[in-house]
């Protein structure tokens, strides 16, 4: 069965210390591994897609990397804006749904 | 550039009634998918769309579930007869399959709250 585990499930922060977010996954056939961030009340906000081993993607203060059984969401030098949930999602070859984790929720504070 | 845009975002009724929810894809996007979110949880697949073609359904969706997208471009989803465990945000995605990375962008939800 297709899984998505994200860890830990809250993490707080202070202002500047960085730290990495854990998606470990198991599915038939990858398609794409996925990372959106969620505030309160709001959809999932898409940040990256991950294809294969190896590959990296950056964004501000965001890098997301991943390997054939997880995948990372570091955050360096993270700012009070940064706190939301992040979501980790895997889309499999033979379908298009997207399977989600819980999510983290980061608490950055000043 | 408009996002996915979802009506209403939210929508409170008492238990046994109907509700439907829509959703108004990005333009130019043909594919368009549901789904539900409990306090917590990650969303939950619950249907998909290509153009006007319900192409999948997840084991979710029960009988007192329909959607719909009658000409391809908005949707709709209907419960039928709510219970207290359909309380949940329902968010509706679109996607493109010009879009080299395809990803699903989605909307601020429906809360749905049954009394």
């Amino acid at each position: 069965e297709d899984q998505v585990t994200q860890s830990p499930e809250a993490l707080r922060l202070q202002e500047g210390e960085s730290s990495s977010l854990n998606c470990s996954y198991t599915v038939s056939g990858l398609r794409g591994l996925f990372w959106y961030r969620q505030d309160p009340g709001k959809g999932p906000e898409f940040l990256f897609t991950l294809y294969s081993a190896g590959e990296e993607k950056e964004k501000e203060r965001l890098k997301a990397t991943l390997t054939k059984k997880e995948s990372f969401l570091h955050i360096t030098a993270p700012k009070p804006e940064d706190s939301a949930t992040y979501l980790c999602a895997v889309q499999a070859k033979a379908g298009t749904a997207l399977i989600f984790g819980k999510g983290t929720t980061l608490s950055v504070s000043s | 550039d408009t996002g996915v845009s979802q009506d209403p975002r939210h929508k409170i009724t008492k238990r046994g009634q109907n509700v439907t929810f829509r959703c108004d894809p990005i333009s130019e996007h043909n594919r368009l998918y549901w789904y539900r979110q409990t306090l917590g949880q990650g969303p939950e697949f619950l249907t998909y769309f290509q153009n006007e073609a319900q192409l999948e359904k997840s084991r979710l969706l029960s009988d007192r579930f329909s959607a719909e997208r009658p000409k391809g471009s908005f949707s709709t989803l209907e419960i039928q007869r709510t219970e207290q465990g359909d309380s949940a945000m329902y968010l509706c995605a679109s996607s493109s399959q010009k879009e080299r990375n395809q990803p699903q962008h989605f909307g601020d939800g429906t809360r749905l709250s049954i009394l």
